[in-house]
């Protein structure tokens, strides 16, 4: 079967850095998401990436590994408007996207 | 601005009754998509379409209906036989045939049945 893994939760501290890790095994691989979702609302799109490295984008970067089925999302300089879930979506050989649970993260002053 | 709309946010109905949940893009996205999301679990595929007049069951289709007879509209009727209907559901989006094409969402339903 296909299955994508995140912790279910983790705590940080604002100002501080944290990494969420999402690790995979599906039929194929022809690209990896991340989104985040704030409580109630939609998900909204954060990265993407398919060749293996590192994608940074302002505080957020996201690497990939296709050889490890690995994946990790690095938040810096954490703000209180970072606490929201954070989902990782993988889309496998028919293009179909294969989702995570999510991984709830919870800022503190 | 461009975007998706579903609505209404918060809905309650009586079990046995069928409810249909609306959603709307005016993104020109040829492709829509219908997720349910369920507390410790990943969005699940209901259905999805890829062009007006044609639609395809995904991952939980059994006690859902949908249609489309607009590019804009994509509507999600939850049956009486659907077991299990209460739940966060999430219409969304995307652009066909482009790499990376990233999913728009709307801001939800939240379904209850009693």
């Amino acid at each position: 079967g296909q299955n994508i893994d995140q912790p279910t939760e983790m705590t940080a501290t604002e100002g501080a850095i944290v990494q969420i890790n999402c690790t995979y095994q599906t039929s194929g691989f022809n690209g990896l998401f991340w989104y985040q979702q704030h409580a109630g609302e939609a998900p909204t799109f954060l990265s993407y990436n398919v060749l293996d490295g590192l994608e940074e984008k302002g505080r957020f970067s996201s690497f990939l590994s296709r050889s490890k089925g690995y994946s990790y999302l690095l938040l810096k300089e954490l703000q209180m408007k970072d606490s929201a879930s954070y989902l990782c979506a993988v889309v496998d050989s028919n293009y179909q996207l294969i989702w995570g649970a999510g991984t709830k993260l919870i800022i503190k002053p | 601005d461009g975007g998706i709309t579903q609505s209404p946010k918060y809905l309650f109905r009586k079990e046995g009754q069928n409810v249909t949940l609306s959603c709307e893009q005016n993104l020109n996205h040829d492709a829509m998509y219908w997720y349910r999301q369920d507390p410790g679990q990943g969005l699940r595929l209901i259905y999805y379409s890829q062009i007006v007049n044609d639609f395809q069951k995904g991952d939980i289709a059994e006690g859902y209906s949908v249609s489309r007879e607009k590019k804009e509209s994509f509507p999600l009727t939850v049956t009486s036989a659907q077991k299990n209907p209460t739940a966060f559901y999430l219409c969304a989006s995307s652009i066909l045939g482009r790499e990376g094409s990233p999913l728009h969402f709307g801001n939800g339903t939240r379904l209850t049945v009693t």
